[in-house]
């Protein structure tokens, strides 16, 4: 049982915008940024998102996320082929990093 | 370019003791927090540890306090996680990752594997 949840599924067809939540609580996504990586088929995760809305540099703005009380959520628009991968929201709480189950992205 | 490389994986038997290694490169290994994250097969992520940048404080999920220890030699820009009493449900993909610099875990090595089995 992941600290933080997320839905196991999303899917969605090339063009359109699919939405990942996360759900956590006050000890996490309430007082700490939030983090989402991104896992593709057979390779390590990377970091798609921090400080819960921020894009590291490579990432594009095709991705979006978002924060509210002690959920956040992951928005991907124009969704296309290579997007269809793992993803994961992670925060501290406390002194322990947590994740959330994750989430598998099936484009159609 | 920030580079994290994991080894030291294979095969051990129930019970028995495996160290991974983690060396960095292309960063200031000194000045970064270090963390130990695995996989177990189709499974989603479980944090396993994590340790200051000068190794004074190291913090353990709960599941895996007891058995596994975390170390660094910033001489070596190596991190080592010492794995002990190993259960076949240890079987998982292990990465190391940096603490990065906005509370989050910003890099990534590509992980070794770490097989429990009689």
């Amino acid at each position: 049982q992941s600290v933080l949840t997320q839905p196991p599924s999303a899917s969605g067809t090339p063009g359109q915008r699919v939405t990942i939540s996360c759900s956590g609580s006050s000890s996490n996504i309430g007082s700490n940024p939030v983090a989402w990586y991104q896992q593709l088929p057979g390779a390590a995760p990377k970091l798609l998102m921090f400080g819960n809305d921020q894009r590291p540099s490579g990432v594009p703005d095709r991705f979006s996320g978002s924060k509210s009380g002690t959920s956040v959520s992951l928005a991907i628009s124009g969704l296309q082929s290579e997007d269809e991968a793992d993803y994961y929201c992670a925060a501290w709480d406390g002194s322990v990093w947590v994740f959330g189950g994750g989430t598998k992205l099936t484009v159609l | 370019q920030v580079q994290l490389v994991e080894s030291g994986g294979g095969v051990v038997q129930p019970g028995r003791s495996l160290r991974l290694y983690c060396g960095g490169s292309g960063f200031t290994f000194s000045s970064f927090g270090m963390h130990w994250i695995r996989q177990a097969p189709g499974k989603g992520l479980e944090w396993m540890a994590f340790i200051w940048p000068d190794g004074s404080i190291k913090h353990f999920a709960k599941s895996v306090k007891d058995r596994f220890t975390i170390s660094r030699d910033n001489s070596k820009n190596t991190v080592y996680l010492q794995l002990n009493s190993l259960r076949a449900e240890d079987t998982a993909v292990y990465y190391c990752a940096r603490d990065g610099a906005n509370r989050d875990v910003d890099y990534w090595g590509l992980g070794t594997l770490v097989t429990v089995s009689s």
